[in-house]
């Protein structure tokens, strides 16, 4: 099964904070995304990329910057944290078929 | 954009017994669905999927029936098990899209022992 490895499991942070998420896969997938998931909202696209350097919208992007800065590492970066982040962030990739595979999540608490 | 509603929100059933999860989604340009499933504290993982070609599928005790005219899926889980209790999301993918999917909210579903 696809391997994908997110850091840091928790983090909490205050108003205005610089938090940075990091995702690796293992799998030589081309695909990366960021989601956030919210009770009643499910699962919201941040931004996802198809290769390095490379880095497409998603539909929830504003307050995010992200970077794919090789084929396996993909990082989301709150620069002003806000407490409307407080979230479980969910990285996953996918080889270009349409199965995704999905880390652990990091769960980001901003006071 | 594509939007994916799922009904109901939350399930509380008894071991044993049957259940059917609603989703619909608006665009009609989306042409696979797959179904993933969240236990508790854990990653999503995928369960089930259909293409808009299709009308059913199943996968043991899990069916998938489609109906593209109405835009709707329904998940119909059989004999139910503790080890079902977990958050089921409905998906859909948008042809062109990208390779981006749109989630629905998920149903918590609890079978109790």
């Amino acid at each position: 099964e696809a391997a994908v490895t997110q850091s840091p499991r928790n983090k909490v942070t205050v108003t205005g904070g610089n938090v940075t998420l990091s995702c690796r896969q293992t799998n030589s997938h081309n695909y990366m995304y960021w989601y956030r998931q919210d009770t009643g909202h499910g699962l919201r696209l941040i931004h996802y990329s198809y290769g390095a350097g490379n880095l497409q919208i998603g539909d929830v992007p504003d307050g995010y910057k992200a970077t794919r800065t090789t084929q396996e590492d993909f990082f989301l970066l709150l620069e002003l944290a806000s407490p409307s982040q407080t979230s479980l962030y969910f990285c996953a990739s996918s080889g270009g078929g349409e199965t995704l595979y999905f880390g652990s999540g990091t769960r980001l608490t901003v006071l | 954009g594509e939007q994916v509603e799922q009904l109901p929100s939350s399930l509380i059933v008894q071991e044993g017994a049957s259940v059917l999860i609603n989703c619909s989604y608006t665009d009609s340009a989306s042409v696979y669905f797959p179904w993933y499933k969240q236990e508790p504290g854990k990653r999503l993982q995928f369960i089930i999927d259909i293409r808009s070609n299709m009308e059913r599928k199943q996968n043991q005790r899990l069916t998938l029936l489609f109906d593209k005219k109405t835009k709707h899926l329904s998940l119909h889980i059989t004999a139910t098990q503790p080890g079902d209790s977990a958050i089921y999301f409905c998906s859909a993918w948008l042809s062109g899209s990208f390779n981006k999917l749109t989630f629905g909210a998920g149903t918590r579903l609890a079978v109790c022992p």
